[in-house]
Parts: structure tokens; sequence; C-alpha cells
């Protein structure tokens, strides 16, 4: 079956440092890929559109800069955390849909990250 | 507001037990809606899409069914076991057929 794998699976680091977290589509292409993150005990929330070969789309309320996403190829989009502070802390999750659409995701194994 | 809301935040069943679970949702009106499975420290799993024209959809001991007049979805899984033990989300399709918006979210605990 399809897989999506995450790298890494935690990552602890200091205030101030970036962090960059990898999402590849192991078996399929994906020109779309989805980043959430998640708190505990809380539901998914989506972060951002991840489109291979042109411009991320951020949803309401998240920060472009400080959450980079590229896509910078048909199996690979890649999530850094800028500057990272403790509140970033999270549990971060990539998704990618097969076949061009959203009918069925799959979703990655998760980051946790955590800012001291 | 829109709203996608998941009946508890915890169910205990005893195994063999069916469990259902609930996702109801205002102020959207979506073209289907999935179920999936999150288990801790981990992403989530797939389980069963379910279409507005489609009433009732089943893969093995699972059942789920959509009433897009009541606009709510009812999630069962029949002869439960502890290994059935997780969290399970529901999922909209939203924001223009490209976006997946989750529920709060199910924690589902299955004892012997």
């Amino acid at each position: 079956g399809a897989v999506v794998s995450q790298h890494p699976s935690w990552v602890i680091c200091k205030s101030g440092t970036s962090v960059k977290i990898e999402c590849r589509s192991l078996d399929f292409q994906a020109t779309t890929m989805f980043w959430y993150r998640q708190f505990p005990k809380k539901s998914l929330m989506l972060m951002a559109t991840s489109n291979e070969g042109s411009k991320a789309t951020y949803e309401q309320g998240v920060e472009k800069d400080k959450f980079l996403i590229n896509h910078a190829s048909l199996t690979l989009s890649t999530l850094t955390v800028t500057s990272a502070h403790p509140e970033d802390s999270s549990f971060y999750i990539c998704s990618a849909p097969r076949g061009g659409t959203t009918d069925t995701q799959y979703f990655g194994p998760g980051t946790r990250l955590t800012v001291l | 507001s829109q709203k996608i809301e998941q009946n508890s935040e915890a169910l205990n069943i005893q195994e063999g037990k069916t469990a259902t679970l609930t996702c109801n949702y205002t102020n959207y009106s979506p073209a289907y809606l999935q179920w999936y499975r999150q288990d801790p420290g981990r992403g989530p799993v797939f389980l069963l899409l379910i279409r507005e024209n489609e009433k009732e959809k089943r893969k093995e001991r699972l059942k789920v069914t959509f009433d897009t007049t009541l606009k709510q979805s009812l999630f069962h899984i029949t002869a439960s076991q502890p290994a059935d033990s997780a969290t399970y989300l529901c999922a909209l399709l939203t924001g223009g057929g490209n976006k997946l918006t989750f529920g709060t979210g199910t924690q589902l605990k299955v004892e012997l």
C-alpha cells in the first residue's frame, strides 16, 4: 500500500534554532502534500498545502515566514520551523493524496518537536 | 460558524459489544466524509470514506452511515476487541474540495 514517511520522528532543539522536517511519499508521486499540527488530545489542524513547483498555500493564522515549506520534488516536501520557540512544540504530521485526489490521504507517522 | 464535533472525548465499552461513535457537523456541505484511526504518537490511518449520495458503507467489522439531512455520520465497530482501542477521527472534505477538516476525535477504549 501507499506509504508516507517523515524524518525525523522526533527532535529536540533550543529556542531560536531552525528545524527541518521531511515528508516523503515512498511508492507514489504527490504533486500536493498537506502539513498539519496536533496538540495533545486535540485534533489535527491544517497548516498549509504544499504544491510541487509552486508556492505553498497557508491557512489563515499560519505564519508563512515562520513555517517554510518547500516541495522539492514529486516525492518530497519539507517543513522548516524557523527561529523555533517553546510554543512551536507540537506533533507535526504530513499527508499526501494518492492519485491526484484527496479521496484517500496517506499520513506520515508524525514528528514530535520539542523546543526548549 | 463551522464546526465538526464528535460525540464524546472518550468512550469505554466491553469487548464483544458494538461501539458507536458520532460525528456531527454544522455549516458544511461536504462531498464526502472520512473516518480515520489514530494511535498515540502516530499519524492517522484511513479507514472508510462515504460519499454524500451513499447512506451506508461497510468494511469487515466497520460500518459508517451518512445522513446529510441530519448532518451526521455514525461509525460502528461490531464485535469490538481491545486492539480497537484508539482515537477515531472523522474528517470532511472542505475548502473547495481539496482540504480535509478534522473533527475533535473520540478516544475509544475496549475493555476485557
